[in-house]
């Protein structure tokens, strides 16, 4: 089993659309959770941190169930710069991450 | 940007060779990790260093290597190259000791091997 794992994707939706992207991980005493988003030939970049609250960031909502060991971001009203490959990430020591969905929102 | 730069941007080596990727963290970042992309998938965790010390690895046989210097600057070294290795080798750091916290990535250094 990988020690994150995301839905496979990809994802192609319309501009306005709300798209749900699920992470799952398999080390309970991870203390860290985080979406990167990494644009195409380009290296990740911090989209949001999660939180066990639920946290919102404009129209990114990212959620962490630390029962379930799983982990979401929703993405409200797509805009077409929102495609790119959404990187779920898990931190205990050090970082893992998931093999990313990739979003493509389309006209 | 993250402050955060790595060298070169590209290269082409060939099997069996060594090579040497290096880093440059922002000031007062002490941790540094690197991680390695293949197409397609996920950055896989190699190892960090913390004040100059591993202190982390990932599932990396031991040709691939690294050192820390004091100046905040890093490299990645790796000897006997397969084909396997080509790759998107990322450098990332943080303020922290360990690499649990946000970390800020370099752009990267792409790696062919024929």
């Amino acid at each position: 089993r990988k020690e994150v794992e995301q839905d496979p994707g990809p994802f192609n939706v319309p501009e306005g659309a709300t798209v749900a992207f699920n992470c799952t991980y398999s080390n309970s005493a991870s203390q860290s959770f985080f979406w990167y988003r990494q644009d195409c030939r380009k290296e990740p970049k911090l989209l949001m941190s999660v939180y066990s609250s639920g946290n919102e960031d404009g129209r990114f909502t990212a959620q962490l169930n630390r029962a379930s060991q799983y982990i979401s971001l929703l993405i409200r009203d797509s805009k077409l710069s929102d495609s790119a490959t959404y990187l779920c990430v898990v931190g205990h020591n050090d970082m893992r991450f998931g093999a990313g969905t990739r979003l493509t929102v389309k006209p | 940007e993250t402050g955060v730069t790595q060298s070169p941007t590209h290269l082409i080596k060939t099997r069996g060779q060594q090579v040497t990727l290096r880093c440059s963290s922002q000031s007062g970042h002490n941790t540094v990790s690197w991680y390695q992309q293949a197409l397609g998938q996920g950055p896989q965790f190699i190892f960090q260093y913390y004040r100059e010390e591993e202190n982390g690895r990932g599932n990396f046989p031991p040709r691939f290597s690294g050192l820390q210097f004091p100046n905040y600057s890093s490299e990645l070294n790796v000897n006997a190259l397969e084909l396997d290795d080509s790759a998107l080798y990322l450098c990332a750091s943080n303020p922290g000791r360990g690499g649990a916290e946000t970390q800020y990535f370099g752009p990267g250094t792409r790696l062919l091997v024929l």
